[in-house]
């Protein structure tokens, strides 16, 4: 069964670094989407990404982020210079597009991203 | 915007209990609802999820929610509980008719079933 992946599971980075974080989505699917869950927080939405732009981010979403599509199959985020409190649980999704009809989001295993 | 409530944080029931997670969302337009799973050491699986119609939703594993609109809640329920039910549960939503949506989460239930 497809499956989206991540890499790497675990990231560990010195505060004010940059970071790159991976994702294969599901080879046939157009939307891409990234969250984060904050140990002991709910799952928070970042951003989704459609035709190769961002469709929608939310106010967590500032500029030190941001998202590339680079070759057609990987999906990155970049934290530009991390925080302390960028450390959290990374989930990438993807969902296949059905003419305007919402499908399912399937989610990757995560990478979490400790910040020193 | 939108915003999900779970009022269970922590359940604890035994094998063979019924199980009923509470989740009310806010939000002035309609929604597609979802409601997902996370068992130790594995992904987010969607569990269920109603866009429209029927408001009683079976999904995957026995579970079943249903929408009620003038309460804006969507309950996630299963007769009988097994002890591999054990997981993390989030309710979710979106605006309804977008493709690209990003999600709103509950901050999940934690099950855990004794055997």
């Amino acid at each position: 069964e497809p499956e989206v992946t991540q890499t790497p599971s675990h990231q560990v980075t010195q505060m004010g670094q940059e970071v790159i974080l991976r994702c294969v989505p599901i080879s046939n699917h157009l939307y891409f989407y990234w969250y984060r869950q904050i140990l002991g927080q709910k799952v928070e939405f970042l951003v989704s990404f459609y035709n190769n732009e961002i469709s929608e981010k939310s106010e967590i979403f500032d500029d030190q982020f941001s998202v590339e599509r680079p070759d057609g199959s990987n999906f990155t985020l970049k934290i530009r210079s991390t925080k302390l409190e960028d450390s959290a649980m990374y989930f990438c999704a993807s969902a296949a597009s059905a003419g305007g009809y919402y499908n399912e989001q399937f989610f990757g295993p995560g990478t979490r991203l400790t910040v020193l | 915007a939108q915003s999900v409530s779970q009022h269970n944080h922590h359940v604890i029931l035994s094998e063979a209990a019924s199980l009923e997670l509470g989740c009310n969302y806010s939000y002035g337009g309609t929604v597609n609802l979802f409601w997902y799973v996370q068992y130790p050491g594995q992904h987010l699986q969607l569990l269920l999820k109603y866009f429209s119609g029927d408001p009683l939703v079976k999904g995957i594993k026995g579970f079943e929610a249903e929408f009620i609109k003038s309460k804006f809640s969507f309950n996630l329920r299963k007769p009988s509980v097994q002890w591999s039910d054990t997981a993390e549960y989030f309710c979710a939503v979106n605006p309804s008719g977008g493709g690209a949506d990003g999600l709103t989460f509950g901050k999940g239930t934690h099950l855990i079933i004794q055997p």
